[in-house]
Protein backbone atom coordinates (compact mmCIF):
# COMPACT_ATOMS: atom_id res chain seq x y z
CA UNK A 1 0.00 0.00 0.00
CA UNK A 2 1.02 3.41 -0.83
CA UNK A 3 1.55 5.83 2.30
CA UNK A 4 1.21 9.45 2.10
CA UNK A 5 2.62 11.12 4.37
CA UNK A 6 1.95 15.19 5.14
CA UNK A 7 3.69 17.80 6.99
CA UNK A 8 3.45 20.00 9.04
CA UNK A 9 0.63 18.43 11.13
CA UNK A 10 -0.48 21.99 12.16
CA UNK A 11 0.62 24.98 10.08
CA UNK A 12 -0.40 28.69 12.04
CA UNK A 13 -0.19 31.54 9.72
CA UNK A 14 -2.20 34.82 9.45
CA UNK A 15 -4.31 35.85 7.03
CA UNK A 16 -2.32 37.35 3.79
CA UNK A 17 0.34 34.86 4.73
CA UNK A 18 1.77 32.22 2.37
CA UNK A 19 0.66 28.51 2.89
CA UNK A 20 3.26 25.32 2.05
CA UNK A 21 1.87 22.15 2.25
CA UNK A 22 3.68 18.94 2.08
CA UNK A 23 2.69 15.83 0.68
CA UNK A 24 5.09 12.70 0.36
CA UNK A 25 4.40 9.50 -0.69
CA UNK A 26 5.68 5.96 0.30
CA UNK A 27 6.57 5.15 -3.95
CA UNK A 28 6.08 7.14 -7.03
CA UNK A 29 2.42 7.95 -7.69
CA UNK A 30 3.52 9.82 -10.74
CA UNK A 31 1.23 12.85 -10.97
CA UNK A 32 -1.91 10.97 -9.78
CA UNK A 33 -2.12 12.97 -7.09
CA UNK A 34 -5.55 15.14 -5.71
CA UNK A 35 -5.76 18.01 -2.68
CA UNK A 36 -9.12 18.55 -0.94
CA UNK A 37 -9.75 21.03 1.67
CA UNK A 38 -12.33 20.29 4.90
CA UNK A 39 -13.89 22.73 6.91
CA UNK A 40 -15.75 21.74 10.69
CA UNK A 41 -18.65 19.49 10.27
CA UNK A 42 -17.91 19.61 6.18
CA UNK A 43 -17.37 17.31 3.52
CA UNK A 44 -14.32 17.53 1.94
CA UNK A 45 -13.95 20.22 -1.42
CA UNK A 46 -11.57 18.86 -4.28
CA UNK A 47 -9.08 21.96 -5.06
CA UNK A 48 -6.71 20.07 -6.91
CA UNK A 49 -6.96 17.18 -8.73
CA UNK A 50 -3.75 15.70 -11.26
CA UNK A 51 -1.29 17.10 -8.81
CA UNK A 52 -1.58 20.95 -10.17
CA UNK A 53 -5.13 21.12 -12.17
CA UNK A 54 -8.03 23.39 -10.22
CA UNK A 55 -10.85 21.80 -9.77
CA UNK A 56 -14.08 23.83 -11.09
CA UNK A 57 -14.35 27.12 -9.03
CA UNK A 58 -11.19 26.88 -7.29
CA UNK A 59 -9.23 30.25 -6.59
CA UNK A 60 -6.27 30.68 -8.14
CA UNK A 61 -4.81 31.17 -4.85
CA UNK A 62 -4.70 27.41 -4.77
CA UNK A 63 -1.63 25.82 -6.67
CA UNK A 64 0.01 22.06 -6.39
CA UNK A 65 2.89 21.07 -7.60
CA UNK A 66 5.45 18.34 -7.88
CA UNK A 67 5.54 14.66 -9.45
CA UNK A 68 6.78 11.39 -8.63
CA UNK A 69 7.01 11.08 -4.16
CA UNK A 70 6.95 14.66 -3.40
CA UNK A 71 3.84 17.41 -3.71
CA UNK A 72 2.97 20.89 -2.33
CA UNK A 73 0.18 22.75 -2.04
CA UNK A 74 0.22 26.09 -2.36
CA UNK A 75 -1.87 29.14 -1.04
CA UNK A 76 -0.30 31.99 -2.08
CA UNK A 77 -2.38 34.84 0.22
CA UNK A 78 -4.33 33.44 2.89
CA UNK A 79 -7.99 34.23 3.23
CA UNK A 80 -9.93 33.94 6.38
CA UNK A 81 -11.88 30.86 4.45
CA UNK A 82 -8.96 29.26 3.88
CA UNK A 83 -8.10 27.76 7.64
CA UNK A 84 -9.07 24.29 7.52
CA UNK A 85 -7.89 20.78 6.92
CA UNK A 86 -6.19 19.81 3.85
CA UNK A 87 -5.89 16.30 2.49
CA UNK A 88 -4.14 14.43 -0.20
CA UNK A 89 -5.15 11.83 -1.93
CA UNK A 90 -3.04 9.30 -4.61
CA UNK A 91 -4.96 7.31 -7.03
CA UNK A 92 -1.74 5.76 -8.83
CA UNK A 93 -2.11 2.57 -6.90
CA UNK A 94 -5.63 1.22 -9.10
CA UNK A 95 -7.74 0.33 -7.67
CA UNK A 96 -7.33 1.35 -4.40
CA UNK A 97 -6.77 5.02 -3.46
CA UNK A 98 -5.09 6.10 0.04
CA UNK A 99 -4.93 9.48 1.61
CA UNK A 100 -2.70 11.09 3.75
CA UNK A 101 -3.72 11.64 7.16
CA UNK A 102 -3.91 15.40 7.03
CA UNK A 103 -2.63 19.36 7.95
CA UNK A 104 -4.61 21.33 10.07
CA UNK A 105 -4.03 24.94 8.73
CA UNK A 106 -4.69 27.03 11.86
CA UNK A 107 -4.98 31.20 12.52
CA UNK A 108 -2.41 32.28 14.09
CA UNK B 1 -26.78 20.89 -9.22
CA UNK B 2 -25.12 17.79 -8.42
CA UNK B 3 -26.49 16.37 -4.65
CA UNK B 4 -25.11 13.38 -3.17
CA UNK B 5 -27.46 12.39 0.33
CA UNK B 6 -26.92 9.43 2.27
CA UNK B 7 -29.06 7.80 4.88
CA UNK B 8 -29.52 4.82 6.80
CA UNK B 9 -26.45 5.49 9.72
CA UNK B 10 -26.77 4.85 13.27
CA UNK B 11 -25.62 2.76 16.22
CA UNK B 12 -25.42 -0.89 15.72
CA UNK B 13 -24.22 -3.77 17.93
CA UNK B 14 -20.56 -5.71 17.16
CA UNK B 15 -21.39 -8.07 14.93
CA UNK B 16 -24.04 -6.56 13.52
CA UNK B 17 -25.37 -5.16 9.90
CA UNK B 18 -26.59 -1.78 8.47
CA UNK B 19 -26.89 -0.75 4.88
CA UNK B 20 -26.27 2.94 3.54
CA UNK B 21 -28.05 4.70 0.70
CA UNK B 22 -26.98 7.17 -1.34
CA UNK B 23 -29.00 8.86 -3.28
CA UNK B 24 -28.15 10.93 -6.06
CA UNK B 25 -29.36 14.13 -8.39
CA UNK B 26 -28.39 16.34 -11.06
CA UNK B 27 -26.62 14.00 -13.18
CA UNK B 28 -26.93 10.88 -14.70
CA UNK B 29 -25.78 8.41 -12.04
CA UNK B 30 -25.15 5.27 -14.49
CA UNK B 31 -22.45 7.41 -16.27
CA UNK B 32 -19.97 7.27 -13.19
CA UNK B 33 -18.28 5.32 -10.90
CA UNK B 34 -19.21 5.53 -7.33
CA UNK B 35 -17.56 5.48 -3.63
CA UNK B 36 -17.45 5.48 -0.07
CA UNK B 37 -15.05 7.07 2.15
CA UNK B 38 -14.84 7.29 5.76
CA UNK B 39 -13.60 8.97 8.55
CA UNK B 40 -13.18 8.51 11.92
CA UNK B 41 -14.06 11.55 13.58
CA UNK B 42 -11.35 14.05 14.44
CA UNK B 43 -9.10 11.79 12.06
CA UNK B 44 -7.81 11.11 8.32
CA UNK B 45 -10.15 9.77 5.74
CA UNK B 46 -10.01 6.04 4.36
CA UNK B 47 -11.21 5.16 1.19
CA UNK B 48 -13.93 1.82 1.66
CA UNK B 49 -14.99 1.24 -1.78
CA UNK B 50 -15.74 1.65 -5.12
CA UNK B 51 -18.41 0.15 -7.95
CA UNK B 52 -18.35 1.24 -11.98
CA UNK B 53 -21.32 2.98 -13.51
CA UNK B 54 -21.59 0.55 -16.34
CA UNK B 55 -23.75 -2.84 -16.12
CA UNK B 56 -20.66 -4.47 -15.26
CA UNK B 57 -20.87 -3.37 -11.79
CA UNK B 58 -17.43 -3.50 -11.47
CA UNK B 59 -16.30 -3.72 -7.25
CA UNK B 60 -13.39 -3.05 -5.47
CA UNK B 61 -12.85 -2.66 -1.24
CA UNK B 62 -10.09 -1.84 0.99
CA UNK B 63 -8.86 -4.86 2.84
CA UNK B 64 -10.52 -3.56 5.40
CA UNK B 65 -13.96 -4.30 4.67
CA UNK B 66 -13.73 -6.96 1.89
CA UNK B 67 -15.87 -10.08 2.54
CA UNK B 68 -17.87 -7.78 5.01
CA UNK B 69 -19.05 -4.99 3.24
CA UNK B 70 -21.16 -4.98 -0.41
CA UNK B 71 -21.08 -2.00 -2.75
CA UNK B 72 -24.02 -1.87 -5.43
CA UNK B 73 -26.33 0.34 -7.02
CA UNK B 74 -30.02 0.79 -8.87
CA UNK B 75 -29.46 3.40 -11.26
CA UNK B 76 -33.16 3.01 -11.88
CA UNK B 77 -33.21 4.99 -8.29
CA UNK B 78 -30.42 6.75 -8.30
CA UNK B 79 -29.05 5.54 -5.56
CA UNK B 80 -26.09 3.66 -4.41
CA UNK B 81 -25.57 1.26 -1.28
CA UNK B 82 -23.29 -0.25 1.32
CA UNK B 83 -24.48 -3.35 3.13
CA UNK B 84 -21.77 -3.41 5.86
CA UNK B 85 -22.11 -6.76 8.28
CA UNK B 86 -19.64 -8.58 10.84
CA UNK B 87 -19.60 -4.79 11.78
CA UNK B 88 -16.70 -3.80 14.22
CA UNK B 89 -15.91 -1.09 16.37
CA UNK B 90 -13.48 0.04 14.48
CA UNK B 91 -15.65 0.52 11.66
CA UNK B 92 -17.21 3.69 13.36
CA UNK B 93 -16.62 6.32 11.29
CA UNK B 94 -18.96 9.10 9.29
CA UNK B 95 -19.66 7.35 5.99
CA UNK B 96 -19.19 9.27 2.44
CA UNK B 97 -20.83 8.83 -0.43
CA UNK B 98 -18.68 10.22 -3.82
CA UNK B 99 -18.74 10.89 -6.90
CA UNK B 100 -15.74 9.45 -9.35
CA UNK B 101 -13.85 12.70 -11.38
CA UNK B 102 -10.84 10.97 -13.08
CA UNK B 103 -10.22 8.70 -9.90
CA UNK B 104 -10.74 11.34 -7.85
CA UNK B 105 -13.98 12.89 -6.26
CA UNK B 106 -15.21 15.58 -7.13
CA UNK B 107 -18.67 15.60 -5.35
CA UNK B 108 -19.40 14.18 -1.97
CA UNK B 109 -22.80 13.96 0.27
CA UNK B 110 -22.55 15.51 3.73
CA UNK B 111 -22.09 11.82 5.30
CA UNK B 112 -23.66 9.59 7.52
CA UNK B 113 -22.51 8.32 11.35
CA UNK B 114 -21.70 5.12 11.75
CA UNK B 115 -21.21 3.83 15.63
CA UNK B 116 -20.31 1.05 16.45
CA UNK B 117 -21.22 -0.04 19.87
CA UNK B 118 -22.48 -2.45 22.43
Amino acid sequence: EIVLTQSPATLSLSPGERATLSCRASQSVTSSLAWYQQKPGQAPRLLIFDASKRATGIPARFSGSGSGTDFTLTISSLEPEDFAVYHCQQCSSFPTITFGQGTRLEIK
Amino acid sequence: EVQLVESGGGLVQPGGSLRLSCTASGFALSKYWMHWVRQVPGKGLAWVSRISGDGSTTTYYADSVRGRFTISRDNAKNTVYLQMNSLRAEDTAVYYCTREYYAYSDHWGQGALVTVSS
